[in-house]
């Protein structure tokens, strides 16, 4: 059963547009949203979380916005750069359970045309 | 920021022998360590969770005794691919969790890729 379920699988943006990637969850238990920025042959990086208590946060260019009642979530690259190209892996965990595990979506493979 | 390390970042490995990669924490204690598998442009699954000093769990499909877990020290796990075969080429991923601290204080290896021939 796929937990967190993330459209779409690939997306291009010209520079300068706005990339916007679409997570859904299932699991009302989950109150730890992360998304995880992994560029070919390394390993992820945390790019920017949410917690369920705000419906939106932003870092810089990157925009999360939350959606408790729809279960759905989503991040926002303003103003894309080439250098953004790579995968985008939402995910869903329980903050403050040492036992819990990160659930990941699928993943995105954003290309930003120059 | 929190570091956590992978070696080796490659290793290339005939089929049948073993292959150990390392995860080591290098600025925190790593109570909880995960190991993931990543085939290309396929999203990170989870193969099993260690606590220092205990036991690994795996997940549900992941042969324990091929892929073997040591949780040794607070800063160091290791993961032996057994007898090695093709299928078991992928990218594997290791992931440290800072004292007993939530999701939020988990952070990533940089990836070892195998390749058995």
């Amino acid at each position: 059963q796929q937990q967190v379920k993330q459209s779409p699988q690939s997306l291009i943006v010209q520079k300068g547009g706005i990339s916007i990637i679409n997570c859904a969850y299932e699991n009302t238990a989950f109150d730890y949203f992360p998304w995880y920025q992994q560029f070919p042959g390394k390993g992820p990086a945390l790019l920017i979380a949410i917690r369920p208590d705000v419906s939106e946060k932003k870092e810089g260019r990157f925009t999360i916005s939350f959606n408790k009642s729809a279960k759905q979530f989503s991040l926002h690259i303003m103003d894309s750069q080439p250098g953004d190209s790579a995968t985008y892996f939402c995910a869903a965990s329980r903050e403050y359970s040492s036992a819990s595990k990160i659930i990941f979506g699928s993943g995105t493979r954003l290309s930003i045309r120059p | 920021g929190a570091v956590v390390s992978q070696h080796p970042s490659r290793v290339i490995c005939k089929s049948g022998t073993s292959v150990k990669i390392e995860c080591r924490s290098l600025d925190f204690q790593a109570t909880t360590m995960f190991w993931y598998r990543q085939f290309p442009k396929q999203s990170l699954m989870l193969m099993a969770t260690s606590n220092e000093g205990s036991k690994a769990t795996y997940e549900q499909g992941v042969e324990k005794d091929k892929f073997l877990i040591n949780h040794a020290s607070l800063t160091l796990s290791t993961l032996t691919v057994t007898s090695a075969h093709p299928e078991d080429s992928s990218f594997y991923i290791c992931s440290a969790r800072s004292g007993t601290g939530g999701a939020d204080t988990q952070y990533f290896g940089p990836g070892t890729r195998l390749t058995v021939l």
